[in-house]
């Protein structure tokens, strides 16, 4: 069964700074992606970022960048020069046979 | 282009009624997913549909909870009768699956949220 692990459940930091937040994943699966989620206070869920387990670079997307660690079985995302419009929760979400999410992690970004 | 359209937003209801929600993907997507969010949790598959196929549907509760996807496009979810417990953010989103390819990107509708009194 796959099942991703969230280890921080919230996170602090100064605007303008860059944070990372922890996702490890654990899968049987050879193929499979990882995602990361952003859901703000109003509740929609907006796709970040994608890296499949087969890509040999980190994804990036803008501010966003994922440091995948395969053999560790990681996959944080970096949040660079961090903005208030920042502050929300977290997913990060495995997809392969099944699709499963993690807990989250709730960011919060202080002026 | 037209992103997932989820209705009603908000429901509120008694135990022991009915109530369905529905949802129209993204045009062209064939895969389509719903999803039960508690608070403060991460979303929980309920059931996943390729075309008109429900091919996951295990964390489905059946002794209530229902679902369709007639002609492949807008699906509804069901639950009858409803119960305290069932209040939560119920998400659809759709994804262009390919058959074979592991994995793939679901864009996520605004929700229904629902709450049982």
């Amino acid at each position: 069964a796959q099942k991703i692990t969230q280890t921080q459940p919230g996170m602090f930091v100064q605007e303008k700074e860059a944070v990372t937040l922890d996702c490890t994943y654990d899968t049987s699966d050879q193929s499979y992606g990882l995602f990361w989620y952003k859901q703000p206070s109003s509740g929609e869920m907006i796709f970040l970022i994608y890296q499949g387990s087969y890509d040999e670079q980190n994804a990036t997307e803008g501010r966003y960048s994922l440091n995948f660690q395969k053999a560790r079985k990681s996959a944080n995302l970096v949040i660079s020069a961090s903005q208030l419009g920042d502050s929300a929760m977290y997913f990060c979400a495995m997809g392969g046979q099944n699709f499963v999410f993690g807990p989250g992690t709730r960011l919060s970004v202080l002026p | 282009e037209a992103g997932v359209v989820q209705s009603p937003r908000y429901k509120i209801i008694e135990k022991k009624q009915p109530v369905a929600f529905w949802c129209n993907p993204i045009s062209g997507h064939n895969t389509l997913y719903w999803y039960r969010q508690n608070l403060g949790q991460g979303p929980e598959l309920l059931i996943r549909y390729e075309n008109e196929e429900a091919v996951d549907d295990s964390q489905l509760p059946k002794d209530r909870f229902s679902a369709e996807r007639l002609k492949g496009v807008d699906s509804t979810l069901k639950i009858q009768p409803a119960e305290l417990g069932d209040s939560a953010v119920y998400l659809c989103a759709s994804s262009h699956r390919l058959a074979g390819v592991g994995t793939d990107t679901q864009y996520f509708g605004p929700g229904t949220r629902l709450t049982v009194l």
